[in-house]
């Protein structure tokens, strides 16, 4: 069965530092990895995905993630964060199931705080 | 454009009596669906899930059912709420067939609270 592993569960930063959240996950055939965002009061919104190709993908505002499939990581980064950046983070993989069924599983999200 | 609405917003409840939570996705068709439950620190569990109508998955044994009585509409339901039952709940769809990605589509969610 796929796991999701997201090593920070909070993570608290100055506006314009530098953001890495960390995603490793376990699945042995191919996945397609993303990244949600869940802003204060919002619903869940997709960030970015990868699915094949480059294995540096952008996303929307600045962020970026990279799949490194040898190390089963899709990490989150943006260069410099913003207070409008502060919300949780969810990483995602998905394998084919039958039927038409994609399992997705999550990991655990990562609250990330950006101070002024 | 397609969209996902989910309802009530917010229910306060007392143990044992009934639950409906009600998903609709407008602006497609046989999308497959979806019910989690988010947890503070746990992430998103997966409790339903549904590849068309009246075909219904459960990932986990709970005191929750689910129904999709029309493609495009899906429900939680409860007979008799538990305290443990308290939650975050969102309803998601995903393409099917060769568009399906596994790109989830989120409503805006249900805060239930059981006292």
């Amino acid at each position: 069965a796929q796991s999701v592993s997201q090593h920070n569960h909070h993570v608290i930063l100055s506006e314009a530092a530098s953001l890495e959240l960390g995603c490793n996950y376990s699945y042995g055939g191919t996945v397609n990895l993303f990244w949600y965002v869940q802003y204060p009061g919002q619903h869940l919104q997709l960030l970015l995905k990868y699915f094949s190709g480059d294995p540096l993908v952008k996303g929307i505002k600045g962020f970026e993630a990279e799949f490194i499939k040898s190390k089963f990581s899709f990490n989150l980064r943006k260069p410099s964060v913003q207070w409008s950046d502060t919300a949780e983070y969810f990483c995602a993989v998905n394998a084919p199931g039958s039927g038409g069924y994609q399992k997705v599983t999550f990991g655990t999200g990562t609250k990330l705080q950006v101070i002024p | 454009s397609q969209t996902i609405h989910q309802w009530p917003a917010t229910l306060v409840q007392p143990v044992g009596s009934p639950l409906s939570l009600e998903c609709t996705v407008e602006g497609t068709s046989n999308p497959n669906l979806y019910w989690y439950r988010q947890a503070a620190g746990r992430g998103l569990q997966l409790l339903f899930y549904s590849v068309g109508i009246g075909q219904i998955s459960s990932e986990v044994p709970q005191n929750l059912s689910a129904s999709r009585p029309q493609d495009r509409q899906f429900i939680l339901s409860s007979k008799k709420l538990l305290l443990s039952d308290s939650g975050f709940y969102l309803c998601a769809w995903t393409h099917r067939g060769n568009r399906n990605t596994g790109e989830l589509f989120f409503g805006e969610g249900s805060r239930l609270t059981v006292l």
